[in-house]
């Protein structure tokens, strides 16, 4: 089975202060792990990818995310927030199951940043 | 530049009305996929495609047809709407089977009334 959980469906910040998305996944593979991010009537945009390599990924915009086995977790983080990083964002799960590639999205977290 | 376009990016139509939302890539990928986009359900796979002539069901696909004739479009018809496919629909495109690294279009709302 293959599941995505976010953990806030709405995280309100202050301008300037970090940013933290919680992720948690489940996989019954090895799983490659995303972030999409969604502006408003926009498509959905990478982020950043895990793909089994340094388990600290950087992305842009300043986004990073750490994957911690142990924890099957995927947080996004950003040290300051700006403006412009109110969107929508999207953990997403991917792994090859049977020679299908099985993509899960979580039903995402609505970041709002305060002036 | 590649791009992914979607068409008609707004559209309102009767119940059961057929509908074809269209999807066009300039990638030239082979894998293309239909989301639909709902609250309290993030993205949710309708079809999919990894070559012309290939066509897959997702999780959602009842009451949605797809054909791929070409490498380049994708069309999602609906053959009857219902109330309940009113939705934002998202077409994306990948370069591997084996990835979930998607590029997205910008979406077609669709409202049947």
């Amino acid at each position: 089975a293959q599941s995505v959980t976010q953990l806030d469906s709405h995280v309100s910040v202050s301008e300037g202060t970090p940013v933290l998305l919680r992720c948690n996944y489940s996989s019954s593979y090895s799983p490659s792990l995303f972030w999409y991010v969604q502006h408003p009537n926009k498509g959905l945009q990478l982020l950043l990818k895990y793909t089994s390599a340094a388990t600290l990924v950087k992305g842009i915009n300043g986004f990073e995310a750490e994957f911690k086995k142990s924890e099957t977790s995927f947080h996004l983080t950003k040290p300051s927030a700006h403006m412009s990083d109110a969107a929508e964002y999207f953990c997403v799960v991917s792994a090859n199951s049977g020679g299908y590639q099985k993509v899960t999205f979580g039903i995402g977290t609505k970041l709002q940043v305060i002036p | 530049d590649a791009e992914i376009t979607q068409s008609p990016r707004h559209k309102i139509t009767e119940t059961g009305r057929q509908v074809t939302l269209a999807c066009h890539q300039t990638w030239n990928h082979n894998n293309m996929f239909w989301y639909r986009q709902d609250l309290g359900h993030g993205l949710r796979l309708i079809h999919y495609s990894y070559g012309v002539h290939d066509t897959n069901k997702g999780e959602v696909s009842d009451g949605y047809s797809v054909s791929r004739s070409n490498t380049e479009d994708l069309p999602l018809t609906l053959e009857s709407a219902a109330s309940s496919q009113t939705s934002v629909y998202f077409c994306a495109s990948s370069w591997s089977s084996n990835t979930g690294e998607l590029f997205f279009g910008e979406g077609s709302r669709l409202t049947v009334l």
